[in-house]
């Protein structure tokens, strides 16, 4: 498909576990975006990826939390010893920059569930 | 200061009626505005974007961006019920070098 995919669509599991959250953005697109919304809230960005460039990690809520971005493609979000209020619905984002224009395009997301 | 500021809601209009939604942001250097929508359950859905100042219509939707007084808007004519969802404002901010979202509004067109 030509949209942004992300995997699992569901996660459930026990509070103390290691999750692993997989997105694939749109081909050729330079920045990539992770995002968690709780549920009836906004917005929560957690880390930025642009080219080559270092990270923008500002949004992580904590260190349990990492990315990495594997060839400036495929990123993964990593979240050790899950916590309750981990629970949420954790949104992959890719843009094409270029000048101006930025246009950022929102995959399924991938509910997670911490028991 | 919120980077990007909404008003929440919910914005109650009725079925047939224009729907205004507002959004302003802090770094004056912005250049890009988005309008998100996101129904619930959903991801956001890139439905406007505007870069320069003036208005920018597509279909029902328009976007009104006013860099000077550092608000963008979006209008929604001949509201249906099917446009009940929650309006996300997105602004490319130069200052972070990211795009910055609202926490958005809530519209529920009734009929």
């Amino acid at each position: 498909g030509a949209g942004v995919s992300q995997s699992p669509s569901n996660k459930v599991t026990e509070k103390g576990k290691d999750v692993e959250l997989r997105c694939d953005p749109i081909s050729g697109h330079t920045a990539l975006y992770w995002y968690r919304q709780s549920l009836g809230q906004g917005l929560e960005f957690l880390i930025y990826f642009q080219g080559n460039s270092a990270p923008d990690k500002s949004g992580l809520p904590s260190d349990r939390f990492s990315a990495e971005r594997t060839g400036g493609s495929v990123s993964t979000l990593t979240i050790q010893r899950t916590q309750q209020e981990d629970s949420a619905v954790y949104l992959c984002a890719s843009s094409l920059v270029k000048g101006s224009y930025n246009e950022q395009f929102f995959g399924p997301g991938t509910r997670l569930t911490v028991l | 200061q919120k980077e990007v500021e909404q008003n929440s809601g919910p914005l109650s209009v009725p079925e047939g009626a224009i729907a205004s939604l507002n959004c302003t942001y802090s770094d004056r250097g912005s250049q890009s505005f988005f309008w998100y929508r996101q129904y619930s359950g959903k991801s956001p859905e890139l439905i406007m974007f505007i870069y320069s100042n003036g208005d920018k219509e597509d279909g029902r939707f328009t976007a009104q961006l006013n860099k000077a007084s550092q608000y963008v808007s979006l209008l929604i004519r001949d509201s249906q019920p099917s446009d009940s969802a929650t309006y996300l404002c997105a602004v490319f901010s130069g200052g972070y070098n990211k795009l910055i979202f609202g926490a958005g509004t809530r519209l529920a067109v009734h009929p």
